[in-house]
């Protein structure tokens, strides 16, 4: 049974480019959320997803947004990339109740 | 309203000795409190989770406690093993509302078990 499945697992992106990140959520779930983790913190909430319609957003600017298709996967777009922008992007999914939340290995995305 | 504060931000604990973490939280509407465990370069994954209605729950050799009153829920790793290395997470959520499915993350706790 395959769990969250995250790509790509590393990449580099110039300021003020844009980047797409991918997720593939567990099977059997079909919510499916964002968190930015920076380095030796906690992960931060961005945003969930549910039914292809944004249903939660945390604080982070309009830059952030965010797709989720009819298979239930989802992607993170991240327009013009800020030095601070440096994360591990982690997909979380969870079934239709909640909970419990499944996490990917993430992307490590590292803007110069 | 929405912080979980975990502490300490590390621990050094010698193998076969207990591991406790411990974390605070402010908002009485959160029901649901999990502990992750993450290792470098992977995602968290879910170790133990916990709901208000219980006092305690335990896991092979992962305990939860968890004080309603005082608002405030700990681990314990017992007979830590080198393994057991990595750094841990509380959260917290609440169910319903516009906050619904939302994780709340501690900073995080960075264990490290010696042989």
């Amino acid at each position: 049974d395959a769990g969250v499945t995250q790509s790509p697992t590393h990449l580099i992106k110039t300021r003020g480019q844009q980047v797409t990140l991918r997720c593939s959520p567990k099977s059997g779930h079909d919510t499916v959320s964002w968190y930015q983790q920076a380095l030796g913190q906690g992960p931060q909430f961005i945003f969930q997803y549910y039914e292809e319609e944004e249903r939660q957003r945390g604080n982070f600017p309009d830059r952030f947004s965010g797709h989720q298709f009819p298979n239930y996967s989802s992607e993170l777009n991240v327009n013009a990339l800020l030095l601070g922008d440096s994360a591990l992007y982690l997909c979380a999914s969870s079934p239709a109740g909640g909970r419990p939340y499944t996490f990917g290995s993430g992307t490590r995305l590292t803007v110069v | 309203q929405q912080q979980v504060k975990q502490s300490p931000q590390s621990l050094i604990v010698q193998k076969g000795g207990i591991s406790i973490i411990n974390c605070a939280y402010e908002n009485t509407a959160f029901d649901y409190f999990p502990w992750y465990q993450q290792f470098p370069g992977k995602g968290p994954a879910l170790l133990i989770a916990i709901r208000p209605d219980v006092s305690e729950k335990k896991e092979g050799r992962f305990t939860i406690s968890f004080n309603k009153s005082a608002k405030q829920f700990s681990l314990h790793i017992m007979d830590s093993q080198p393994g057991d290395s990595a750094t841990y997470f509380c959260a917290a959520s609440k169910a319903g509302g516009t906050s619904y499915g939302k994780l709340t993350f501690g900073q995080g706790t960075i264990l490290t078990v010696h042989p």
